[in-house]
Order: structure tokens, then C-alpha cells, then sequence
């Protein structure tokens, strides 16, 4: 069974502090990861997406892959109460496989 | 442009009505989803449509049945439906499987 885990939270962050999001994978053939934001009662809207080791940065977003530790997190600096959010992360097994499994989601709270 | 199209926004029906969902993208993208989300739980997915194939996840019940007009449609249409699939349901698609999706605003359904 493919699973993808992270803390459900909620995680609370004071505003302009970083925010830490951990996320990891059963399955050693994972290829892609991607991070998704969720509003209350919105569609998941993408953040960032790595494919290789390392760290990847956008903005005020950075997303980190291990592979050998089978770990992602999503690193969000200057943390702003608009963060606040359930924060997916999704994983890609083998390209060309139509399914992404979805960890459980952590929901974070910026707090002015 | 990144962007998917859902409608309705909102659907009410009752167990014995029909009716249908509709998705659009005018990306190119050659693989699209149906998805569904209960309260507090992360995305399910219930269909995929790529290379012209339709993918069934063997646990969605015979009351949703998705219909692929063109490359750029899928619908998804519902008959004698229970309370118990008021969700919010997802489309999503992605230029080929495996690679980022990309999601719409998502119908939210109530079965009364």
C-alpha cells in the first residue's frame, strides 16, 4: 500500500515566522511531489512541484526533497494569516501513472 | 493559463433526479479527472480519461458514469444518487498522467 504521510495539525504559526510542513512516502519509485493548497471549501491549487533532490525555492515557498530519507517538506517564510490553509502533499509513483496519492493534508493557522 | 472550468458551482437534486457536471479545459492537456472530497479528507479519485481511455476507480458506484465528448470535456453524469455522495467534486486535468494536475473550482452537491 502506496501512502503518503503528514501531521493533520493544525499547526499554528505566529505571522512573519516560518512555517514548516513535513510530508513522507512509502514507495522508493516515487518520481514527482508536488505541495497544494486548500481553502476551506475550495479546489486545491498548486504551490510548487519537485522532481529531483534538494531544495526548490519560489517566492517566499521552498519545497525540499530527500529521496534516500523519503522525505518532502514545504518551507513558507514571512508567514502571512492569507497561509493560513490545508496544505496537501501529493505524490507521483511512475510517469505515466494516472494516479497521485494524496497525504491527509496539514492545516496550518498563521496567527496575527 | 492554467485553468479549469466547472459548472454548476452548487448542486442540490434529489435521489431520484438526474443531472450532470460538467468540466472544461482549453489547456491541450491530454489527461483529465474526476475527483471527490468529503469534509476534512483529502481528494478521491473516481475517474480518469487519458489516450483516449477511461480509467474506473473499481470502487465508485454505477450511479456516476463519466462521458468524454471531445479532449478538451468531460462530464459526469448522475442518476439516483444517495445523501452520502454530497461532496465536493473536483476536475482536474493535466497536460499527460503522472504530471501536475491542475484543478477546477469544484461543484459542491447536496442529495437530499
Amino acid at each position: 500500500q502506496k501512502e503518503v504521510e503528514q501531521n493533520s495539525g493544525p499547526l499554528s504559526v505566529p505571522e512573519g515566522a516560518i512555517a514548516s510542513l513535513n510530508c513522507t512516502y512509502s514507495d522508493r519509485g516515487s518520481q514527482s511531489f508536488f505541495w497544494y493548497r486548500q481553502y476551506s471549501g475550495k479546489s486545491p491549487e498548486l504551490i510548487m512541484s519537485i522532481y529531483s533532490n534538494g531544495d526548490k525555492e519560489d517566492g517566499r515557498f521552498t519545497a525540499q526533497l530527500n529521496k534516500a530519507s523519503q522525505y518532502v517538506s514545504l518551507l513558507i517564510r514571512d508567514s502571512q494569516p492569507s497561509d493560513s490553509a490545508t496544505y496537501l502533499c501529493v505524490v507521483s509513483y511512475n510517469f505515466g501513472n494516472e494516479k497521485l496519492t494524496f497525504g491527509t493534508g496539514t492545516r496550518l493557522t498563521i496567527i496575527p | 493559463d492554467t485553468e479549469v472550468t466547472q459548472t454548476p458551482k452548487h448542486l442540490v437534486m434529489g435521489m431520484t433526479n438526474k443531472k450532470s457536471l460538467k468540466c472544461e479545459q482549453h489547456m491541450g492537456h491530454r489527461a483529465m479527472y474526476w475527483y471527490k472530497q468529503k469534509a476534512k479528507k483529502p481528494p478521491e479519485l473516481m475517474f480518469v480519461y487519458s489516450y483516449e481511455k477511461l480509467s474506473i476507480n473499481e470502487s465508485v458506484p454505477s450511479r456516476f458514469s463519466p462521458e468524454c465528448p471531445n479532449s478538451s470535456l468531460l462530464n459526469l453524469h448522475l442518476h439516483a444518487l444517495q445523501p452520502e455522495d454530497s461532496a465536493l467534486y473536483l476536475c482536474a486535468s493535466s497536460r499527460w498522467t503522472g504530471e501536475t494536475q491542475y484543478f477546477g473550482p469544484g461543484t459542491r452537491l447536496l442529495v437530499l
